[in-house]
């Protein structure tokens, strides 16, 4: 079954201190991964996505993300978290499939910055 | 370029009310989903269509009726709605096609409450 898993509901970290959201995922065809992240009352935007290539893949706001097809993880990190990069996180997988047009998405990852 | 539109805001029904959400798209993207979004539950897609013309269920698409009116707008109609259906609800769109990239962007989310 196709499914998006991340693992952590709630993640709490300090500003300036890294970070690392996990994300794992289960598909059956070559995978397309994308991170979009949603500050709150807003919408989504797309922060980074892997199609082919290098497997470290560079996005906006100083995050990156890293395919393992090993692992079947995506996980997302940045360096040094800034306050206004509290928001809730999304993982998401497609496909190249010729009729698949939807993405599979996880539950979410809510980031809260400690001052 | 506006991206993705989506009208009303905020919007709030009483029971046995209907009501059309409005979506439309500027960036000539042949796929267009509606989304609903509740705490816990993350993204859920409630109908999409991968071209004008066509329309398929999602996962919730009880209690929704869509409309792709042309390329650019994709309708939510909920007929007669329910407590159980105030939630925040996304419309995507996306260019998908040979190869399909599947990135989605998003409008910014409409707000319904249904007492």
């Amino acid at each position: 079954a196709q499914s998006v898993t991340q693992p952590d509901i709630h993640i709490t970290v300090s500003e300036g201190a890294s970070l690392e959201l996990r994300c794992n995922y289960s598909y059956g065809a070559t995978p397309y991964l994308f991170w979009y992240v949603q500050s709150p009352g807003q919408g989504l935007q797309l922060l980074l996505k892997y199609f082919s290539g290098d497997t470290l893949v560079q996005g906006i706001k100083g995050f990156e993300a890293e395919f393992k097809r090993s692992q079947s993880s995506f996980n997302l990190r940045k360096p040094s978290v800034h306050w206004s990069d509290a928001a809730e996180y999304f993982c998401a997988v497609g496909g190249n499939a010729g009729n698949n047009r939807k993405l599979i998405w996880g539950l979410g990852t809510s980031l809260a910055v400690n001052p | 370029n506006a991206g993705v539109t989506q009208t009303p805001k905020f919007q709030v029904l009483k029971t046995g009310q209907s009501m059309t959400l409005q979506c439309a798209q500027d960036m000539n993207h042949n796929s267009m989903y509606w989304y609903r979004q509740d705490p816990g539950m993350g993204l859920r897609l409630i109908y999409y269509s991968a071209s004008e013309g066509t329309t398929d269920k999602g996962e919730v698409p009880n209690g929704y009726n869509v409309s792709r009116l042309n390329k650019r707008e994709f309708s939510l109609r909920l007929e007669s709605a329910a407590p159980s259906q105030t939630s925040v609800y996304f419309c995507a769109s996306a260019r998908t096609g040979t190869p399909i990239y599947n990135e989605q962007f998003f409008g910014p989310g409409t707000r319904l409450t249904v007492l």
